[in-house]
């Protein structure tokens, strides 16, 4: 059975702090891996993807890792801001053609 | 990154209708479109993917009768909640793929199903 797993499922930390949200999977043979940010009520905003053969990608304050030999990516959040509450979700795309894998998420507040 | 809209992002609807959502690709073909229902501090849950000119695979527990999924064009595929009851109430979202199998999801922005 292939999950995700996200750790912490819940996060409280005042701004300026730097942040690291975990999530790990069960399938070896992943075609890539995404983090996104939902707001609630609101649909999936895409932060990161990581391809199969990437091991890292950055895009400003944000750093997503990919470590698919021991199964686990992490997302590093810098000098957190309250305007980066929200819940983040770690997905992969398997190896099962067409399946798609979703953590519960991490709900993230910062506050002032 | 590519536009995906999901339309209506709300409606209320007595029991027994039927409703349609939307999901539209503005800026990209999607071959493949996903459905995913999510209840209140839950995760998404897959419901069926939406293949162009072919019909869906649901997921297991899904009743494909109740939810109809047409994808009749490279950007636009529909849901339809068929005969809605109270318990069919959820947040349903849209997504679509970019560059074939190992492309990049983009969202829609979700749509909310009230069936009093």
């Amino acid at each position: 059975k292939q999950e995700v797993t996200q750790i912490p499922a819940a996060l409280s930390v005042p701004e300026g702090e730097n942040l690291v949200l975990n999530c790990s999977f069960t399938d070896s043979a992943i075609y890539n891996l995404q983090w996104f940010r939902q707001d609630p009520g609101k649909g999936l905003t895409s932060l990161l993807l990581i391809q199969s053969s990437q091991r890292e990608q950055t895009s400003g304050r944000l750093n997503a890792s990919l470590d698919k030999s021991s199964g686990r990516s992490t997302l590093y959040i810098a000098a957190s801001q309250p305007g980066d509450s929200a819940t983040y979700l770690c997905y992969y795309r398997g190896s099962t053609l067409g399946r798609l894998y979703f953590g519960r998420g991490t709900q993230l507040t910062v506050w002032p | 990154g590519a536009v995906v809209s999901q339309h209506p992002s709300w409606v209320i609807c007595k029991s027994g209708t039927s409703v349609k959502i939307e999901c539209r690709s503005l800026d990209f073909q999607a071959t493949t479109m996903f459905w995913y229902r999510q209840f209140p501090k839950q995760s998404l849950m897959l419901m069926a993917t939406s293949n162009e000119g072919s019909k869906a695979t649901y997921e297991q527990g899904v009743e494909k009768d109740k939810f109809l999924i047409n994808h009749a064009s490279l950007t636009l595929s529909t849901l339809t909640v068929t005969s809605a009851h109270p318990e069919d109430s959820s947040f349903y979202i849209c997504s679509a793929r970019t560059g074939g199998e190992t492309g990049e999801l983009f969202f829609g922005e979700g749509s909310r199903l009230t069936v009093l």
